[in-house]
Protein backbone atom coordinates (compact mmCIF):
# COMPACT_ATOMS: atom_id res chain seq x y z
CA UNK A 1 0.00 0.00 0.00
CA UNK A 2 1.52 3.41 -1.10
CA UNK A 3 2.12 5.80 1.65
CA UNK A 4 3.18 9.45 1.39
CA UNK A 5 4.31 11.60 4.31
CA UNK A 6 4.65 15.32 4.08
CA UNK A 7 7.66 17.19 6.15
CA UNK A 8 8.88 20.33 7.26
CA UNK A 9 8.44 23.38 9.03
CA UNK A 10 5.24 24.58 10.30
CA UNK A 11 6.05 28.22 10.71
CA UNK A 12 7.92 30.33 8.12
CA UNK A 13 8.17 33.87 7.82
CA UNK A 14 7.25 36.50 5.69
CA UNK A 15 9.44 36.81 2.41
CA UNK A 16 11.01 33.42 3.16
CA UNK A 17 11.05 30.74 1.11
CA UNK A 18 8.77 27.12 2.29
CA UNK A 19 10.35 24.72 1.80
CA UNK A 20 8.76 20.86 1.97
CA UNK A 21 9.29 17.89 1.13
CA UNK A 22 7.29 14.45 0.76
CA UNK A 23 8.35 10.62 1.61
CA UNK A 24 7.13 8.10 -0.32
CA UNK A 25 6.82 4.78 0.42
CA UNK A 26 5.45 1.23 -0.94
CA UNK A 27 6.16 2.86 -4.65
CA UNK A 28 8.70 3.97 -6.46
CA UNK A 29 8.84 7.83 -7.59
CA UNK A 30 10.20 7.10 -11.37
CA UNK A 31 6.91 5.26 -12.10
CA UNK A 32 4.77 8.27 -11.63
CA UNK A 33 3.81 11.52 -11.77
CA UNK A 34 3.41 13.56 -8.48
CA UNK A 35 1.55 16.66 -7.34
CA UNK A 36 1.43 19.20 -4.83
CA UNK A 37 -2.13 20.77 -3.66
CA UNK A 38 -3.14 23.39 -0.84
CA UNK A 39 -5.81 24.34 1.65
CA UNK A 40 -6.34 27.37 3.39
CA UNK A 41 -7.59 27.16 6.40
CA UNK A 42 -11.34 26.53 6.38
CA UNK A 43 -11.17 27.08 2.46
CA UNK A 44 -11.26 25.11 -0.53
CA UNK A 45 -8.42 23.03 -2.13
CA UNK A 46 -5.74 24.51 -4.64
CA UNK A 47 -3.53 22.64 -7.10
CA UNK A 48 -0.04 23.79 -7.17
CA UNK A 49 1.19 21.60 -10.01
CA UNK A 50 2.93 18.17 -10.70
CA UNK A 51 6.05 16.62 -12.06
CA UNK A 52 7.34 13.49 -13.29
CA UNK A 53 10.92 12.85 -12.75
CA UNK A 54 11.30 16.63 -12.80
CA UNK A 55 11.12 16.62 -16.60
CA UNK A 56 7.35 17.18 -17.03
CA UNK A 57 6.53 19.98 -14.99
CA UNK A 58 3.10 22.06 -14.98
CA UNK A 59 2.41 24.67 -12.18
CA UNK A 60 -0.47 26.73 -11.42
CA UNK A 61 0.29 30.05 -13.69
CA UNK A 62 -0.75 31.90 -10.14
CA UNK A 63 2.27 30.57 -8.88
CA UNK A 64 4.64 29.82 -11.36
CA UNK A 65 7.17 32.54 -10.46
CA UNK A 66 7.69 31.33 -7.03
CA UNK A 67 7.04 27.53 -7.30
CA UNK A 68 9.67 24.52 -7.80
CA UNK A 69 8.42 21.14 -7.73
CA UNK A 70 11.34 18.25 -7.55
CA UNK A 71 12.39 14.66 -7.29
CA UNK A 72 14.88 13.52 -5.48
CA UNK A 73 14.49 9.41 -6.65
CA UNK A 74 17.35 8.89 -4.38
CA UNK A 75 15.74 9.60 -1.44
CA UNK A 76 12.39 8.54 -2.89
CA UNK A 77 11.12 11.90 -2.13
CA UNK A 78 9.51 15.08 -3.84
CA UNK A 79 10.34 18.26 -2.91
CA UNK A 80 8.39 22.08 -2.85
CA UNK A 81 9.55 25.24 -2.35
CA UNK A 82 7.77 28.33 -3.06
CA UNK A 83 9.87 31.81 -2.23
CA UNK A 84 8.67 35.31 -0.90
CA UNK A 85 5.89 34.44 1.15
CA UNK A 86 3.01 36.22 2.52
CA UNK A 87 0.43 35.43 5.00
CA UNK A 88 -2.04 33.87 1.68
CA UNK A 89 0.24 31.33 1.34
CA UNK A 90 -0.34 29.98 5.07
CA UNK A 91 -2.25 26.64 4.44
CA UNK A 92 -2.12 22.63 4.67
CA UNK A 93 -0.15 21.43 2.15
CA UNK A 94 -0.75 17.71 0.54
CA UNK A 95 1.02 15.47 -1.72
CA UNK A 96 -0.53 13.43 -3.84
CA UNK A 97 -0.12 10.75 -6.59
CA UNK A 98 -1.00 11.50 -10.43
CA UNK A 99 -2.77 8.41 -11.55
CA UNK A 100 -2.74 7.42 -15.19
CA UNK A 101 -5.69 8.65 -17.60
CA UNK A 102 -8.00 10.55 -15.86
CA UNK A 103 -5.08 12.25 -13.50
CA UNK A 104 -7.12 11.25 -10.56
CA UNK A 105 -4.91 12.30 -7.26
CA UNK A 106 -4.81 9.38 -5.08
CA UNK A 107 -3.70 8.76 -2.65
CA UNK A 108 -2.82 11.75 -0.61
CA UNK A 109 -0.32 12.43 2.20
CA UNK A 110 -1.72 13.43 5.43
CA UNK A 111 -0.92 16.98 4.57
CA UNK A 112 1.37 19.61 6.96
CA UNK A 113 0.20 23.10 8.33
CA UNK A 114 2.51 25.56 7.51
CA UNK A 115 1.33 29.02 8.89
CA UNK A 116 3.07 32.28 7.61
CA UNK A 117 3.86 34.65 10.35
CA UNK A 118 6.52 36.87 11.76
CA UNK B 1 -8.45 28.97 -16.54
CA UNK B 2 -11.78 26.26 -16.61
CA UNK B 3 -14.43 27.54 -13.62
CA UNK B 4 -16.03 24.59 -11.48
CA UNK B 5 -19.06 25.83 -9.86
CA UNK B 6 -20.69 22.92 -7.28
CA UNK B 7 -23.79 23.22 -6.00
CA UNK B 8 -25.51 23.31 -3.54
CA UNK B 9 -22.18 24.64 -1.32
CA UNK B 10 -23.94 22.55 2.10
CA UNK B 11 -26.87 20.21 2.16
CA UNK B 12 -28.52 18.48 4.94
CA UNK B 13 -29.63 15.04 4.59
CA UNK B 14 -30.46 12.15 6.69
CA UNK B 15 -29.20 8.87 7.36
CA UNK B 16 -31.03 6.58 4.67
CA UNK B 17 -31.63 9.27 2.09
CA UNK B 18 -30.49 9.95 -1.16
CA UNK B 19 -28.08 12.58 -1.90
CA UNK B 20 -27.00 14.51 -5.20
CA UNK B 21 -24.43 17.19 -5.84
CA UNK B 22 -23.16 18.65 -9.21
CA UNK B 23 -20.69 20.12 -10.59
CA UNK B 24 -20.79 22.64 -13.66
CA UNK B 25 -17.27 23.48 -15.67
CA UNK B 26 -17.26 26.79 -17.47
CA UNK B 27 -16.61 24.72 -20.42
CA UNK B 28 -16.52 21.21 -21.92
CA UNK B 29 -14.27 18.73 -20.20
CA UNK B 30 -15.10 15.97 -22.00
CA UNK B 31 -15.40 12.77 -18.99
CA UNK B 32 -11.82 14.54 -17.33
CA UNK B 33 -13.68 15.46 -13.50
CA UNK B 34 -12.74 13.43 -10.50
CA UNK B 35 -14.87 13.47 -7.49
CA UNK B 36 -13.16 13.61 -3.45
CA UNK B 37 -14.57 12.95 -0.74
CA UNK B 38 -12.70 15.05 2.84
CA UNK B 39 -13.38 14.68 6.51
CA UNK B 40 -12.60 17.48 9.16
CA UNK B 41 -8.99 17.47 9.96
CA UNK B 42 -8.11 14.46 7.21
CA UNK B 43 -6.99 14.61 3.17
CA UNK B 44 -8.69 14.14 0.51
CA UNK B 45 -9.99 10.44 -0.82
CA UNK B 46 -10.71 9.81 -4.09
CA UNK B 47 -14.29 8.60 -4.55
CA UNK B 48 -14.46 8.61 -8.37
CA UNK B 49 -12.34 9.03 -11.73
CA UNK B 50 -12.98 9.84 -15.13
CA UNK B 51 -16.52 11.30 -14.02
CA UNK B 52 -18.36 7.46 -13.55
CA UNK B 53 -15.63 4.94 -12.50
CA UNK B 54 -15.22 3.75 -8.80
CA UNK B 55 -12.28 4.19 -7.29
CA UNK B 56 -11.41 0.53 -5.44
CA UNK B 57 -12.32 -0.16 -2.07
CA UNK B 58 -15.69 2.93 -2.38
CA UNK B 59 -18.80 1.42 -1.59
CA UNK B 60 -21.00 1.13 -4.25
CA UNK B 61 -23.56 3.47 -2.69
CA UNK B 62 -21.57 6.21 -4.49
CA UNK B 63 -21.65 6.84 -7.84
CA UNK B 64 -20.43 9.74 -10.63
CA UNK B 65 -22.49 10.71 -13.90
CA UNK B 66 -22.15 13.14 -16.83
CA UNK B 67 -19.97 14.51 -19.29
CA UNK B 68 -18.92 17.98 -21.29
CA UNK B 69 -19.84 20.72 -18.22
CA UNK B 70 -22.45 18.82 -15.82
CA UNK B 71 -21.69 16.18 -13.77
CA UNK B 72 -23.03 14.57 -10.89
CA UNK B 73 -22.40 12.74 -7.65
CA UNK B 74 -25.15 10.34 -6.11
CA UNK B 75 -25.09 9.02 -2.70
CA UNK B 76 -27.50 6.78 -2.31
CA UNK B 77 -28.51 5.70 1.38
CA UNK B 78 -26.55 8.09 3.08
CA UNK B 79 -24.37 6.35 5.87
CA UNK B 80 -23.52 8.50 9.16
CA UNK B 81 -20.05 7.95 7.64
CA UNK B 82 -20.90 9.71 4.14
CA UNK B 83 -21.32 13.17 6.21
CA UNK B 84 -18.29 15.08 4.96
CA UNK B 85 -17.00 17.57 2.26
CA UNK B 86 -17.52 16.81 -0.98
CA UNK B 87 -14.75 18.57 -4.18
CA UNK B 88 -15.27 18.15 -7.68
CA UNK B 89 -11.74 18.65 -9.66
CA UNK B 90 -11.36 18.92 -13.95
CA UNK B 91 -8.69 17.47 -14.65
CA UNK B 92 -9.09 18.35 -18.86
CA UNK B 93 -7.05 21.21 -19.20
CA UNK B 94 -4.15 22.35 -16.91
CA UNK B 95 -2.55 24.59 -15.87
CA UNK B 96 -4.54 24.89 -13.55
CA UNK B 97 -6.55 21.62 -12.95
CA UNK B 98 -8.98 23.32 -10.79
CA UNK B 99 -11.19 22.22 -8.15
CA UNK B 100 -14.98 23.30 -7.55
CA UNK B 101 -15.32 25.35 -4.14
CA UNK B 102 -16.77 22.15 -2.51
CA UNK B 103 -20.25 20.98 -1.25
CA UNK B 104 -20.43 20.48 2.36
CA UNK B 105 -22.86 17.55 3.31
CA UNK B 106 -24.36 17.73 7.02
CA UNK B 107 -26.57 15.33 9.04
CA UNK B 108 -30.26 16.79 9.28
Amino acid sequence: QVQLQESGPGLVRPSETLSLTCNVFGDSISRSYWSWNRQPPGKGLEWIGYTYHSKSLNYNPSLRSRVTISIDTSKNQISLKLTSVTAADTAVYYCARVGSGWIQLDPWGQGILVTVSS
Amino acid sequence: DIQMTQSPSSLSASVGDRATITCRASQSISNYLNWYQQKPGKAPKLLIYGASSLQSGVPSRFSGSGSGTDFTLTITSLQPEDFATYYCQQTYSAPPYTFGQGTKLEIK
